[in-house]
């Protein structure tokens, strides 16, 4: 029963490194998303997919790719990091159909220096 | 546009005490509103909902939150608050569509003996 899971857990990049987060369920959810966690910002959502194949911009998408190839994955690609990205980053997946639960993963703590 | 706010960042609490964590929110339509609690190094977690009926909802770990529309306000309560309840706490809004939620910037629980 692992629901959604995060890898990796932590990771440092240097400026300019690039890097791709995976995100998996096993709920056989439509919906997934990547957020970024910042102190005293909430989460803000990065990019969103309401199917296979399928990804759309959220509010806070530069800097960050996204693919969902598999409906059970979705990853976030980070091309060329830079230090404002520094921050927790947390995948989520819901049902269709009105409004749903999303379920979080552990998050990704990712620095870069 | 719809938007979350929580106005207390951080709350210290007696163990023992009663709890009330403020959320108001500004949508135009009926919100689908719900609490998120996230403890140190840990994703997201459904404490309770909020979608239709019955204003005052009940949730997990003895938690509940009262809908009050003429005030746009959905706070959170607990009528004795223990040790392990310190976590941070989000309020968030789904407006429907592709599921997109928006949450407030959270308030960090803390709990002394």
């Amino acid at each position: 029963n692992a629901g959604v899971t995060q890898t990796p857990k932590f990771r440092v990049l240097k400026t300019g490194q690039s890097m791709t987060l995976l995100c998996a369920q096993d709920m056989n959810h439509e919906y997934m998303y990547w957020y970024r966690q910042d102190p005293g910002m909430g989460l803000r959502l990065i990019h969103y997919s309401v199917g296979e194949g399928t990804t759309a911009k959220g509010e806070v998408p530069d800097g960050y790719n996204v693919s969902r190839l598999k409906k059970q994955n979705f990853l976030l690609g980070l091309e060329s990091a830079a230090p404002s990205q520094t921050s927790v980053y947390f995948c989520a997946s819901t049902k269709t159909g009105g409004p749903n639960i999303q379920y979080f993963g552990a998050g990704t703590r990712l620095s870069v220096l | 546009a719809q938007s979350v706010t929580q106005p207390d960042i951080h709350i210290t609490v007696s163990e023992g005490a009663s709890l009330e964590l403020r959320c108001n929110y500004s949508y135009g339509a009926t919100p689908y509103l719900f609490w998120y609690v996230q403890s140190p190094g840990q994703g997201l977690q459904l404490l309770l909902k909020y979608f239709s009926g019955d204003t005052l909802v009940q949730g997990i770990k003895g938690f509940e939150a009262e809908f009050k529309r003429s005030q746009s306000s959905f706070n959170l309560r607990k009528p004795s608050v223990h040790w392990s309840d310190a976590a941070e706490y989000f309020c968030a809004l789904n407006s429907g569509g592709y599921q997109k939620v928006t949450f407030g910037t959270g308030t960090k629980l803390q709990v002394i003996p």
